[in-house]
C-alpha cells in the first residue's frame, strides 16, 4: 500500500551542490506534481506533468528542473542549490489533471536544508 | 493579495466544541474547492470536496458562497484527533490546485 514514495526523506546540501529528488507512484496515475511548502506560505506548485512525456511550469519553477521518466516516476532536480530552496518538498499524483473529483495523493515529503 | 487566504489561528478549543473556519479566494473563475488536512510534519490529505449546495461528512460540513467568494468548514463535537492544520484549496481554470497557508486547530482535553 505504498501510494506515492519520495526519496530521500531528509537531505542537507551545501550551496552550489546539485541533487535529484525522486518520486514514484504505484496507483497508475496519469498526473504528477512537485510542490514546496514553506512556513506561512502554503504549498506552491513547482512543476507538474499532466501525462507521461509532458511537463509544465507551476508557480515557482526557477532553479528547478523535472523529468517524467515514465508513468510511475517524476524527479525534481536542483542544479545549483541555494539557501532559498530550503523547504519541504512534496510530490503528488492524481488520476487526471482535469478532473476536479480526483484528489491528489501526496508523498511523505522531503525535508531539504541548504547551508 | 494571496489567491487563497485563511486565518492561520491557532484555534484552541475544548473537546466537544463546534469550530468553524473560513477561507476567502480572489479568483471568481475558480471551479472547485477542497479542504485538506495536514498533521504536523506529515503530508496533506484530502478531507472533503466543497460543493455549492453545501455538503456534510459525519461531523464535518463544508459550504461554498460564490457570491462572497468564501468557503467554510464546520467541525462539530471536536475530538482530540481533529488537531491538525486545515488547508483551503481551490482548483484553477487549468485544473491546478492553489493552496491556502492553512488554519491550525488545537483541541484540548
Amino acid at each position: 500500500n505504498a501510494g506515492v514514495t519520495q526519496t530521500p526523506k531528509f537531505q542537507v546540501l551545501k550551496t552550489g551542490q546539485s541533487m535529484t529528488l525522486q518520486c514514484a507512484q504505484d496507483m497508475n496515475h496519469n498526473s504528477m506534481y512537485w510542490y514546496r511548502q514553506d512556513p506561512g506560505m502554503g504549498l506552491r506548485l513547482i512543476y507538474y506533468s499532466a501525462s507521461e512525456g509532458t511537463t509544465d511550469k507551476g508557480e515557482v519553477p526557477n532553479g528547478y528542473n523535472v523529468s517524467r521518466l515514465n508513468k510511475r516516476e517524476f524527479s525534481l532536480r536542483l542544479e545549483s542549490a541555494a539557501p532559498s530552496q530550503t523547504s519541504v518538498y512534496f510530490c503528488a499524483s492524481s488520476e487526471r489533471t482535469a478532473d476536479p473529483n480526483q484528489p491528489q495523493h501526496f508523498g511523505d515529503g522531503t525535508r531539504l536544508s541548504i547551508l | 493579495r494571496k489567491e487563497v487566504e485563511q486565518d492561520p489561528g491557532p484555534f484552541n478549543v475544548p473537546e466537544g466544541a463546534t469550530v468553524a473556519f473560513n477561507c476567502t479566494y480572489s479568483n471568481s473563475a475558480s471551479q472547485s474547492f477542497f479542504w485538506y488536512r495536514q498533521d504536523c510534519r506529515k503530508e496533506p490529505k484530502l478531507l472533503m470536496s466543497v460543493y455549492s449546495s453545501g455538503n456534510e461528512d459525519g461531523r464535518f460540513t463544508a459550504q461554498l458562497n460564490r457570491a462572497s467568494q468564501y468557503i467554510s468548514l464546520l467541525i462539530r463535537d471536536s475530538k482530540l484527533s481533529d488537531s491538525a492544520t486545515y488547508l483551503c484549496v481551490r482548483m484553477d481554470s487549468s485544473y491546478k490546485l492553489i493552496f491556502g497557508s492553512g488554519t491550525r486547530l488545537l483541541v484540548r482535553p
